[in-house]
């Protein structure tokens, strides 16, 4: 899992809640991405930074917000709009670089709500 | 549109034997590609990537793979199977935003299962 940590692993909450995860790296990448994983459906892009005090919507970000005030922290906030947050969620890093673009990913956040 | 394709929800092979697992992709221009491996309630790890020369790309953990552009496809490959590969596979393919910017675009996913 590289450098990238995610907080906490599991995580659960109440219909109606916001929940805001975690996710820091020490990579030194500019970029960074969060993703939401569900099974059978592969990982979707929420939203992704490229660099601090900037973000844009991925293709799935209705519900969700996030900030980036620091270049090694990227928390994602699950809104009560998000109409079905129970997922595997995964933040991500990367370089800026065309060829050495690989993404490295956290272990991951399990959020259940009910 | 841009997209990756894993036809193959499982994947099933016996300890020793050698092992594909399929992906095909549709991008516009040159493809970047990935493959990424997933154990159980864990992140993705990188195994290895395609940018430009040798169609033959080789990995971590004695995997590869083959780009071929006339069918668009790379697929993972590995000579002899472990049962500590099981695991599920993700092909990804780069997307140009614009600048350098980018993003991944996931297959959805192949579960390997090795039996002993």
């Amino acid at each position: 899992d590289g450098g990238i940590t995610q907080s906490p692993k599991y995580l659960f909450r109440k219909e109606g809640q916001n929940v805001t995860l975690s996710c820091e790296q020490n990579l030194n990448h500019d970029a960074m991405y969060w993703y939401r994983q569900d099974p059978g459906q592969g990982l979707r892009l929420i939203y992704y930074s490229q660099i601090v005090n900037d973000f844009q919507k991925g293709d799935i970000a209705e519900g969700y917000s996030v900030s980036r005030e620091k270049k090694e922290s990227f928390p994602l906030t699950v809104t009560s709009a998000q109409k079905n947050p129970t997922a595997f969620y995964l933040c991500a890093s990367s370089m800026q670089d065309r060829v050495f673009y690989e993404q490295y990913f956290g272990p991951g956040t399990r959020l259940t709500v009910t | 549109a841009q997209s990756v394709a894993q036809p193959e929800d499982q994947v099933n092979v016996a300890e020793g034997n050698p092992l594909t697992v399929k992906c095909t992709y549709s991008v516009s221009g040159n493809p970047y590609l990935f493959w990424y491996v997933q154990y159980p309630n864990r992140g993705l790890q990188f195994l290895l990537k395609y940018i430009t020369g040798d169609n033959l790309v080789k990995g971590s953990y004695g995997f590869e793979a083959e780009f071929n552009k006339s069918q668009t496809s790379f697929h993972l490959k590995k000579p002899s199977a472990l049962v500590s590969d099981s695991a599920l596979y993700f092909c990804a393919v780069r997307v140009p935003l614009g600048g350098a910017t980018n993003k991944l675009i996931f297959g959805t996913g192949t579960l390997l299962a090795v039996q002993p």
